[in-house]
């Protein structure tokens, strides 16, 4: 059963573009909601991450907008940079056991 | 300090032969996971643990693949016999509970090509 379901599977914006990739997941019991950010032959590192108290928490040019009622979460690339082509992974967290379910992951290509 | 450590980087063995992977978490952290990669089934999670304890194998595929941490800074994953089938990325992650924060770190992660 996939817990965590992540779209679009690829994205391709223009450098300066917005780039927004959605998830949405089942289990109310989740707590925390990370964004991961994976580079070809790298493991994938933490970019930002939200809890459910908060509907919105901005790092820079990335944004992760959270709707508890829908049980969606999103994540918004500002001002997009080729830099920032990658892998993105969203995933939850349950409070016990530390133990994240990650989406499918989105291939993000930004063309300069 | 050096984050996790993954050896080796690569690894390309024949079919039936058995196969190791090893990891060296930051330390400190007393949550150790393992995970595979693989473009049909994403990031899956095969077994973590607290502590040095297994707390939830229900990941790993099947009986062919084990995994052990006979201290805080030392994991093994192994799969015997290895088959075409479990080639793919394998990656060792740690976090540290209580901490300020919840983040697992990963590390460079294992390569494996079963021929």
């Amino acid at each position: 059963q996939q817990q965590v379901k992540q779209s679009p599977q690829s994205l391709i914006v223009q450098k300066g573009g917005i780039s927004i990739i959605n998830c949405a997941y089942e289990n109310t019991a989740f707590d925390y909601f990370p964004w991961y950010q994976q580079f070809p032959g790298k493991g994938p590192a933490l970019l930002i991450a939200i809890r459910p108290d908060v509907s919105e928490k901005k790092e820079g040019r990335f944004t992760i907008s959270f709707n508890k009622s829908a049980k969606q979460f999103s994540l918004h690339i500002m001002d997009s940079q080729p830099g920032d082509s990658a892998t993105y992974f969203c995933a939850a967290r349950r409070n016990a056991g530390n133990m994240l379910t990650f989406g499918g992951g989105t291939r993000l290509m930004v063309k300069p | 300090d050096a984050g996790v450590i993954q050896s080796p980087r690569h690894e390309v063995t024949e079919m039936g032969q058995e196969v190791t992977l090893r990891c060296k978490p930051i330390s400190g952290h007393d949550y150790l996971f393992w995970y595979r990669q693989t473009m049909m089934r994403g990031l899956e999670l095969l077994i973590y643990f607290n502590n040095n304890v297994p707390i939830d194998d229900s990941g790993m595929p099947e009986d062919r693949f084990s995994a052990k941490m006979p201290n805080a800074s030392f994991s093994t994953l192994k799969i015997q016999p290895s088959e075409p089938r479990d080639s793919a990325v394998y990656f060792c992650a740690s976090s540290e509970s209580g901490g300020a924060s919840d983040t697992q770190y990963f590390g460079p992660g294992t390569r494996l090509t079963v021929l």
